[in-house]
């Protein structure tokens, strides 16, 4: 079956900091990719998203490229604001037919001034 | 244009009852999904409602079971709580796109739901 493993949390960096979170997946298929982030008290927002091979997804300063060959989609940000605390999930849905959206454990992230 | 709403924001309830939530999906969705997320934990999937029929199903027991309406909104049901269904209960919609990838999904706040 489907499943996701990321990096283990919570992971602390101080403002402006580079900032990696590792994820690998196991799949059948192709699958898409996302990175979702949960702020506190608040419910899942999609961040980035990638569909197929080498994919490079982006928003809001955060990018994740579709790494096929090693099953990986690691997060990255060149620097990190205090706004960005939040815990981040790895997920994934196979393509064609119906969404099951499989996530990971999920990283939390604080960002310190 | 609405994205997705739950009610109720929180529940709280004891051991033996019945609960029923509420999610209305994003304007022009047609799928709705279900999950579980205890706390520290991802999200879990429970079902996924299509054309008012249940199309997909998680490792749930019968416990939880669902409807969805022709307006595609959609409800959890979860009967004789246990403890340990303690958690934020999610709601996604996406747009069914036959025989193609996927569109992606959109969550709702969530609806917390305590057992005592």
């Amino acid at each position: 079956g489907n499943s996701v493993t990321q990096m283990e949390g919570p992971v602390t960096l101080s403002e402006e900091a580079f900032l990696t979170i590792n994820c690998t997946y196991t799949a059948t298929g192709y699958p898409s990719l996302f990175w979702y982030v949960q702020y506190p008290g608040e419910g899942l927002q999609l961040l980035l998203k990638a569909t197929k091979a080498d994919d490079k997804g982006s928003n809001k300063g955060f990018e994740a490229t579709y790494r096929k060959e090693t099953t990986s989609f690691h997060l990255e940000k060149g620097s990190v604001q205090v706004s960005d605390s939040a815990v981040y999930f790895c997920a994934l849905a196979n393509s064609g037919g119906y969404q099951k959206v499989t996530f990971g454990t999920g990283t939390k992230l604080q960002v310190i001034p | 244009d609405a994205g997705v709403t739950q009610s109720p924001t929180h529940l709280i309830k004891t051991r033996g009852q019945q609960v029923t939530l509420r999610c209305s999906p994003k304007s022009g969705h047609d799928t709705v999904s279900w999950y579980q997320q205890a706390l520290g934990q991802g999200p879990q999937f429970i079902f996924q409602y299509y054309e008012e029929e249940e199309r997909q199903r998680g490792n749930f027991p019968d416990r939880f079971s669902g409807h969805q309406f022709p307006n595609y909104s959609s409800e959890l049901n979860v009967n004789a709580l246990l403890l340990g269904d303690s958690a934020l209960y999610l709601c996604a919609s996406s747009l069914d796109n036959a025989g193609a990838v996927t569109d992606t999904q959109y969550f709702g706040p969530g609806t917390r739901l305590t057992v005592l």
